[in-house]
């Protein structure tokens, strides 16, 4: 069965710091790997996915996340924290099969420090 | 206006009472889901359909159900709704690309209702 964990429910960091947030999946089969965003108030926005062009994807607001088979890893990271980044963050896992659904990690709450 | 919408935005209603949470897409999408999200829990998948017949059960579908109107319609009703049924509801919707390494399985989803149940 498909599984995500995302270490930490919690994450701070001054502005303008690294952000580094951490997803391992599972699964048995070459997964599709989303991260989403959720701001306040407001549904999921998909920032980036993997779909097995690229091991190290680009995605909106300047983060990126790489694929890491050996690790079963998939961190999402961003060089400078903004204010505006202050959300909550889901990784995600779909095997893509067509029968398959997105299986969603428990969510990362991410606080900028000014 | 929006991709995907859902009426109504918030919701308190009392123990026992039906209620229907709408969801409604003009993505054209033949795929939707309803997912509930709790603190700490993520989202998790209540039913989806992939098509107007085809409706199925997620992993937590008790207490629930669920109608595909049309393409573009697909509710979520609390036959008798209890206090554990308060969450943030979301629908999303997405467009299997059959083959291919730039299949989309990505999800488009509204911007949630939020229901108290009293």
């Amino acid at each position: 069965a498909q599984s995500v964990t995302q270490l930490g429910s919690h994450v701070s960091v001054s502005e303008g710091a690294l952000v580094l947030l951490r997803c391992n999946y599972s699964s048995s089969v070459p997964p599709y790997l989303f991260w989403y965003v959720q701001y306040p108030n407001q549904g999921l926005q998909l920032l980036l996915k993997y779909t097995s062009a690229a091991t190290l994807v680009k995605g909106i607001n300047g983060f990126e996340a790489e694929f890491k088979k050996s690790e079963t890893s998939f961190h999402l990271t961003k060089p400078s924290a903004h204010m505006s980044d202050a959300a909550e963050y889901f990784c995600a896992v779909n095997p893509g099969s067509s029968a398959s659904k997105i299986i969603f990690g428990s969510g990362t709450r991410l606080s900028i420090r000014p | 206006d929006a991709d995907v919408t859902q009426t109504p935005r918030n919701r308190i209603t009392k123990t026992g009472k039906r209620i229907m949470l709408e969801c409604s897409q003009t993505k054209g999408h033949d795929r939707m889901y309803w997912y509930r999200q709790d603190p700490g829990l993520g989202l998790r998948l209540i039913y989806y359909s992939f098509d107007v017949k085809d409706i199925n059960k997620g992993e937590i579908s008790d207490g629930y159900s669920v109608s595909r109107q049309a393409q573009a319609k697909f509710s979520l009703s609390l036959e008798s709704a209890i206090p554990n049924q308060t969450a943030l509801y979301f629908c999303a919707t997405s467009d299997l690309e059959s083959g291919g390494p730039e299949a989309n399985y990505g999800y488009t989803f509204g911007s949630g209702t939020r229901l108290t149940v009293v």
